[in-house]
């Protein structure tokens, strides 16, 4: 089972529409990070979110952590082709070890 | 800047063929790890490293190898290659393990077993 789950597993919008993606985990949260990843590409690093409520934005891109839902949100605002992408979640879970897990992706497409 | 650096991008081996993934990495990171994704599944953990000379399993370790000799260096090894570990490996590293430090993430090692 996936410890953390992205929700939808993929997205088509049309260039200029908002979007937003979720992540959940089904463990207690310490830090979440928002990555994305081009076709053939490595992950670039978007985000990172720390403590319960906190909210940080890149250009436009905004992200917002959860705790109490062990949720977090990545919201695009008026979607761009630049957008288009695999977006993952990845978490650190305290397991003892501190393993990072990630979740399974979105894959958003922007059509013109 | 470099960054983290795998080689090769592509290869393809017969079942049965032993192989070594190469990652490095410039930035005096301590800590490195390996994952791979497969679709549907996201990425999965293989092993990782805490510094040189310590090394542990991560989700999915069955059929690999590691050794971290240096701080910079981190590769991984397919003892006997099987058509399971057909997948796009990431190496990825962090100057510590933590709450606060985002990995950073090299291009990929994309492997086909045939």
């Amino acid at each position: 089972s996936q410890e953390l789950e992205q929700s939808p597993q993929s997205l088509i919008v049309q260039e200029g529409k908002n979007l937003t993606i979720n992540c959940t985990s089904s463990k207690t949260l310490y830090g979440l990070y928002w990555y994305k990843q081009k076709y053939g590409e490595g992950l670039i690093f978007l985000m990172m979110l720390q403590k319960g409520g906190e909210e940080k934005s890149h250009e436009k891109i905004t992200a917002k952590l959860d705790e109490k839902k062990q949720q977090s949100s990545l919201h695009i605002t008026a979607s761009q082709p630049s957008h288009a992408g695999i977006y993952l979640c990845g978490a650190v879970i305290i397991q003892g070890a501190q393993k990072l897990v990630f979740g399974q992706g979105t894959r958003l497409t922007i059509n013109p | 800047n470099a960054g983290v650096t795998q080689t090769p991008k592509f290869q393809v081996l017969k079942t049965g063929q032993s192989m070594t993934l190469q990652c490095a990495q410039d930035m005096n990171h301590e800590y490195m790890s390996w994952y791979r994704q497969d679709p549907g599944m996201g990425l999965r953990l293989i092993h990782y490293s805490v510094g040189a000379g310590i090394t542990d399993q991560g989700e999915v370790p069955n059929g690999y190898n590691v050794s971290r000799s240096t701080t910079e260096d981190f590769p991984l090894r397919l003892l006997s290659a099987a058509p399971s570990q057909t997948s796009v490996y990431f190496c990825a590293s962090s100057f510590r393990r933590g709450f606060n430090q985002p990995q950073h993430f090299g291009d990929g090692t994309r492997l086909s077993i045939l």
